[in-house]
């Protein structure tokens, strides 16, 4: 069945810092795939989402390329900041109607 | 535009008891998707309702069931309890039928607890 691997956590850097969060999937079919952010206490929010191969998502200095060859969705941003801290779900939306998230990867940026 | 509400934001019950919690989708909003998310499992797909029909549902026992009311609220509920079943509850809402494509919008969650 279709599924999501994201990096373990928590990740810790320095505010400035050059974030990676490494993402992969196993999916039949194109699947769109998404990033989402949980603050603490808060539900999910949407950061970026790309909809076919070579499709980038950007939002917030965040960005990730949808990456078919590699079956890859890699979130980046150049320069995080403490208000960054969070944990990140990378998911991918099939045509069964639900998404499939991987198990979150908690980022804390330290000042 | 007021966003997706779910209620009760927290609550605590016993084995065996059962419990109702509630979502109210953004204004126009007629998909409403429940998840349960818990520190060992993650996040996972309970069930998708759209004009009260519900279109598509997670690997979970019948204990678990849910409704769409006319004007697209849901509830979810859970009966008979296990200690298991403590998790964080997330409706979301979408314009269309959750699809490949869908972008959802997220409540805060219920918090239940088992105990």
């Amino acid at each position: 069945g279709d599924s999501v691997t994201q990096m373990e956590g928590p990740v810790t850097l320095s505010e400035e810092a050059f974030l990676t969060i490494n993402c992969t999937y196993t999916a039949t079919g194109y699947p769109s795939l998404f990033w989402y952010v949980q603050y603490p206490g808060e539900g999910l929010q949407l950061l970026l989402k790309a909809t076919k191969a070579d499709d980038k998502g950007s939002n917030k200095g965040f960005e990730a390329t949808y990456r078919k060859e590699t079956t890859s969705f890699h979130l980046e941003k150049g320069s995080v900041q403490v208000s960054d801290s969070a944990v990140y779900f990378c998911a991918l939306g099939n045509q069964g109607g639900k998404l499939i998230f991987g198990q979150g990867t908690e980022l804390s940026v330290k000042p | 535009k007021a966003g997706v509400t779910q209620t009760p934001r927290y609550l605590i019950k016993t084995r065996g008891q059962q419990v109702t919690l509630s979502c109210s989708p953004i204004s126009g909003h007629r998909s409403v998707s429940w998840y349960q998310q818990t520190p060992g499992q993650g996040l996972q797909f309970l069930f998708e309702y759209f004009s009260e029909t519900q279109r598509n549902k997670g690997n979970f026992p019948g204990r678990f069931s849910g409704r769409q009311f006319s004007n697209s609220r849901s509830e979810m509920n859970v009966s008979t309890l296990e200690l298991g079943d403590s998790a964080l509850y997330l409706c979301a809402s979408s314009l269309y039928p959750a699809g490949e494509e869908a972008v959802l919008t997220f409540g805060a969650g219920s918090r239940l607890t088992v105990l």
